[in-house]
């Protein structure tokens, strides 16, 4: 049992450059997240999904897109990358709303 | 919508002193309220929920939290730290309702930091 996985750990970007970050879980949780860590600000919901093909925005959700085709995958797309989305994302996932979150262990991306 | 105010960036604490750390909430509707904790550079861990019932909450590594809903409040706090408990602390919240079960809020974090 695995939990949450994010991959990559580390990714360094050129400005304008798109890539996706990959989430996976195996727990068979219904709702997914991601979130960006950036010093003083806390998390910030990026987008979410309550379950298979269904997502919606979070409260920075420009410049991402996801899609969920399966419960187990929700990847995160970054369009045109931008030196403002040099950050710390998680990934996280939960069975339902009464339920802690069970978080994966971070992608630190650096756009130059 | 919903969102979560912890007062205080960061909160210097001598060890074995009490500490308590600040977070409002606001929401239309009820919800369900998490504090986790982060440790250099580590993933969250969660630390105490409040889902209902008793209004006050406890860690098994004594924290404890009190839910107020008429001040929306859910305060942490600690009778005696360590220097172990160093580390981020975030509040967060989450509604009950179908059309906010999705939604998980943090506030933005209280780093304690505790000196011998």
């Amino acid at each position: 049992n695995a939990g949450v996985t994010q991959t990559p750990k580390f990714q360094v970007l050129k400005t304008g450059q798109s890539m996706t970050l990959q989430c996976a879980q195996d727990m068979n949780h219904e709702y997914m997240s991601w979130y960006r860590q950036d010093p003083g600000m806390g998390l910030r919901l990026i987008h979410y999904s309550v379950g298979a093909g269904i997502t919606d925005q979070g409260e920075v959700p420009n410049g991402y897109n996801v899609s969920r085709s399966t419960t187990e995958d929700f990847p995160l797309r970054l369009l045109s990358a931008a030196p403002s989305q040099t950050s710390v994302y998680f990934c996280a996932s939960r069975p339902d709303p009464s339920t802690e979150a069970f978080f994966g262990q971070g992608t630190r991306l650096t756009v130059v | 919508a919903q969102s979560v105010t912890q007062l205080d960036s960061q909160v210097p604490v001598f060890e074995e002193a009490p500490v308590e750390l600040r977070c409002n909430y606001s929401s239309s509707v009820s919800v369900y309220l998490f504090w986790y904790v982060q440790y250099p550079n580590q993933g969250l861990q969660l630390l105490l929920k409040y889902l209902s019932g008793s209004t006050l909450v406890e860690s098994i590594n004594g924290f404890e939290a009190e839910f107020n809903k008429s001040q929306t409040s859910f305060h942490l706090r600690k009778p005696s730290v360590h220097i172990s408990d160093t580390a981020e602390y975030f509040c967060a919240v989450s509604g009950v309702t179908t059309d906010s079960w999705g939604k998980l809020q943090f506030g933005s974090g209280t780093q304690v930091v505790v000196t011998p």
